[in-house]
C-alpha cells in the first residue's frame, strides 16, 4: 500500500532563509508525486508535480522539489522564504501510470516564516 | 485552465440535518473525487464518482452517510447526511483534468460545522 509522510508537522523559518519540508513515500509501482500549499480559509493548489522525466521540478512562487527515487523522497525546497509564505503544505501521491485517481496525502506541514 | 465551482463555500448547521454540497466543472472529466478534512488534519478521500454509476467508496464512508451523485460529466453532488459535530470539516471536490493522474485540481472547499 502506497503511504506518505512528511517529517516534521510545524517548520518554522526567518523570512530570507531556506526552505526545506520533507516529504518520504512508499509505493509498489513507479509514483507520481505533487506538492499542494493551503492557505488558510482556501482550498488546495497545486505548487509541482513529478510524473516523468527530469527529477527536478520547479512549480510556482520559487518553490521546487527533486525527486529521489533510491531514497523515495521528494522534498520540497524554496531558496528564500517569504512571509507570504507562511501556509500548510502537503504531500501527495498516486500510482502513478497504474493511476486509480486515488490521492494519498501525508499529514501536512505547517511553515510559519519569522520576520 | 479548467475552473472547479464548489458551493456552498461554508455554511453552520443542525446536527441531524443533511447538506448537500455542489461541484461544477468548466469542462468534462471522467472521475471527479470527494475528499474530507477534519480539523487539522490531511485529505482523506471519501469517495470516487464516476458518470452513470455508483461512486466507489474508501474504507470508513459509506454511501448511507455520503450518498453522491454524478448526474453528467460536468457536476456531481456529496450528501452529509444526518449530521453530527463529528462531521465538521472541510469538504473539497477533486478532478483529474489531463484525464491520466497528472492533473489533480480541488474545489476551494465548502467548509462546514455542525452545532
Amino acid at each position: 500500500a502506497q503511504s506518505v509522510t512528511q517529517l516534521g508537522s510545524h517548520v518554522s523559518v526567518s523570512e530570507g532563509a531556506l526552505v526545506l519540508l520533507r516529504c518520504n513515500y512508499s509505493s509498489s509501482v513507479p509514483p507520481y508525486l505533487f506538492w499542494y500549499v493551503q492557505y488558510p480559509n482556501q482550498g488546495l493548489q497545486l505548487l509541482l508535480k513529478y510524473t516523468t522525466g527530469a527529477t527536478l521540478v520547479k512549480g510556482i512562487n520559487g518553490f521546487e522539489a527533486e525527486f529521489k527515487k533510491s531514497e523515495t523522497s521528494f522534498h520540497l525546497t524554496k531558496p528564500s522564504a517569504h512571509m507570504s509564505d507562511a501556509a500548510e503544505y502537503f504531500c501527495a501521491v498516486t500510482q502513478g501510470s497504474s493511476n486509480t485517481g486515488k490521492l494519498i496525502f501525508g499529514q501536512g506541514t505547517t511553515l510559519q516564516v519569522k520576520p | 485552465s479548467a475552473v472547479i465551482s464548489q458551493k456552498p463555500s461554508r455554511d453552520i448547521c443542525q446536527r441531524g440535518t443533511s447538506l448537500t454540497i455542489q461541484c461544477q466543472v468548466d469542462s468534462q472529466v471522467t472521475m471527479m473525487f470527494w475528499y474530507r478534512q477534519q480539523p487539522g488534519q490531511s485529505l482523506t478521500l471519501i469517495a470516487t464518482a464516476n458518470q452513470g454509476s455508483e461512486a466507489t467508496y474508501e474504507s470508513g464512508f459509506v454511501i448511507d452517510k455520503f450518498p453522491i451523485s454524478r448526474p453528467n460529466l460536468t457536476f456531481s453532488t456529496l450528501t452529509v447526511s444526518n449530521m453530527s459535530p463529528e462531521d465538521s470539516s472541510i469538504y473539497l471536490c477533486s478532478v483529474d483534468l489531463q484525464g491520466d493522474g497528472r492533473g489533480y485540481t480541488f474545489g476551494s472547499g465548502t467548509r462546514l460545522t455542525v452545532v
